[in-house]
C-alpha cells in the first residue's frame, strides 16, 4: 500500500499570502488529522476529519481551516500568513479515527514565511 | 483535559546499553498510549501501542513500553541500543471520551554513541 502523501513537500510564502496544503490517506484510511511541528511548540494538533466532517479542532486561529473531499484526501488552507506560522505541517491517516487506531504519517509540508 | 509529558529533551546512551525514554500522562477517562518515532527529515512513524491488557507491550524494532498504571507513566525501553536508533521520540495520548483527539509530548531526542 502506498503511504500517506502530502503535496507540496516544501513552499515559501511571504506575510499576507494563503497557502493551500494537501494530503492523500493511505488507501482505505478515512480519518485524516492535520499537525503544526515547530522546535519550540513541538506537536500541535490542527483538526481531524472524517468522512468529511471535522470532528475535532485544536486551539489555532480561524485563519487555518481544512476540508475533506469524498475520496478522503484532505485540504489544509491557511490563510493572511505570518512569520510564525512557519513550521513543518504534518498530515496523518488512520482507518477510522477511533481512540485505538494508530495514525500513519506523511513526511510533511515545510512551510516558510518570509 | 489531556495532557503528555516527556520530561527529558535529549537522552544519551552508549550502544548495546539499555534505554529508557519516559512519558507521563494525564487524561479523563481510560488512556490510549503510543510512541512514534520520527528521523531526520521523515514524518513519524508508529512504534507501539497500549490500548488494554498485558502493561508490557512489545513494537516495532525491538521497542518495548511499560504501562503503570498507578504511576500513570508509559516509559518507552530497549534493552539493547543501536546508533540507529538515534532520533527523536513522542509519546501521544488519547483517551476512551470520545474526543477524536492525539496529544503529543513535546518529543524526547535520543542520541546513541557507538
Amino acid at each position: 500500500k502506498a503511504g500517506v502523501t502530502q503535496t507540496p513537500r516544501y513552499l515559501i510564502k511571504t506575510r499576507g499570502q494563503q497557502v493551500t496544503l494537501s494530503c492523500s490517506p493511505i488507501s482505505g484510511h478515512r480519518s485524516v488529522s492535520w499537525y503544526q511541528q515547530t522546535p519550540g511548540q513541538g506537536l500541535q494538533f490542527l483538526f481531524e476529519y472524517f468522512s468529511e466532517t471535522q470532528r475535532n479542532k485544536g486551539n489555532f486561529p480561524g485563519r487555518f481551516s481544512g476540508r475533506q473531499f469524498s475520496n478522503s484526501r484532505s485540504e489544509m488552507n491557511v490563510s493572511t500568513l505570518e512569520l510564525g506560522d512557519s513550521a513543518l505541517y504534518l498530515c496523518a491517516s488512520s482507518l477510522d479515527g477511533g481512540s485505538i487506531d494508530e495514525q500513519y504519517f506523511g513526511p510533511g509540508t515545510r512551510l516558510t514565511v518570509t | 483535559a489531556q495532557s503528555v509529558a516527556q520530561p527529558e529533551d535529549q537522552v544519551n546512551v552508549a550502544e548495546g546499553n539499555p534505554l529508557t525514554v519516559k512519558c507521563t500522562y494525564s487524561v479523563s477517562g481510560n488512556p490510549y498510549l503510543f510512541w512514534y518515532v520520527q528521523y531526520p527529515n521523515r514524518g513519524l512513524q508508529f512504534l507501539l501501542k497500549y490500548i488494554t491488557g498485558d502493561n508490557l507491550v512489545k513494537g516495532s524494532y525491538g521497542f518495548e513500553a511499560e504501562f503503570n498504571k498507578s504511576q500513570t507513566s508509559f516509559h518507552l525501553k530497549k534493552p539493547s541500543a543501536l546508533v540507529s536508533d538515534s532520533a527523536l521520540y513522542f509519546c501521544a495520548v488519547r483517551d476512551d471520551t470520545g474526543g477524536f483527539k492525539t496529544i503529543f509530548g513535546a518529543g524526547t531526542r535520543l542520541f546513541v554513541k557507538a
